[in-house]
């Protein structure tokens, strides 16, 4: 596609309950990156997949969050049993050699 | 750890003011330096910078990086309401990774 597309763009859920966000990245490119940002805070790494190679997940704050790249290209980012602190904006990227491009993001609310 | 440290975290200018934006990084394996402008959701691709003393422009934007000094400047002239967002400075490694300061908050005021 022309951009880097995430779904959904708002997610409300309850304490407790899983959550699956998508990311379809710009065709074609290598690299994918799931970031996360709090209101009034800077972007946190989460995870990033590069290719064929085993993803780098140092960036994941608890077993609770995982994440896949199908094929290649499109990503789903999991998180299990929400908790209140999982609020925050769940940026995608990709990337063919420098530059991120962004998607619009998933905002998500635990209540 | 990597670390990235933007200043100052805000700045409220009037239009036709100059403003210079700072990072400085602790970053292993170091490659590039990437600025973004962030102003509603996703953030937007600035400047790449690789080598120490080019200065880079794009319009009334430029930057420029010092490897040496492990910083960079992102200076912006003649500042328009337009240009009111949040500055992101994200070093980058030879694994790909970006690590993003907390960014600087501008704000111009007409």
């Amino acid at each position: 596609g022309a951009g880097v597309s995430q779904s959904p763009s708002n997610k409300v859920t309850e304490k407790g309950k899983d959550v699956e966000l998508r990311c379809d990245p710009i065709s074609g490119h290598t690299a994918l990156y799931w970031y996360r940002q709090s209101l009034g805070q800077g972007l946190e790494f989460l995870i990033y997949f590069q290719g064929n190679s085993a993803p780098d997940k140092s960036g994941l704050p608890s077993d609770r969050f995982s994440a896949e790249r199908t094929g290649g290209s499109v990503s789903t980012l999991t998180i299990q049993r929400t908790q209140q602190e999982d609020s925050a904006v769940y940026l995608c990227a990709s990337s063919e050699n420098y530059g991120y491009t962004f998607g619009s993001g998933t905002r998500l609310t635990v209540v | 750890e990597d670390k990235v440290v933007q200043s100052p975290l805000s700045l409220v200018v009037h239009e036709g003011d100059t403003v210079t934006l700072n990072c400085s990084y602790e970053v292993t394996n170091f490659r590039s330096l990437l600025w973004y402008k962030q102003e509603k959701k996703a953030p937007t691709f600035l400047f790449m910078l690789t080598s120490s003393g080019i200065e880079k422009k794009s319009g009334r934007l430029s930057s420029i990086l010092d490897k040496k000094e492990l910083f960079s400047i992102l200076n912006i002239t003649a500042t328009q309401t337009g240009d009111s967002a949040v500055y992101l400075c994200a070093p980058n490694t030879n694994a790909g990774k970006s690590t993003f300061g907390d960014g600087t908050t501008l704000t111009v005021k007409p």
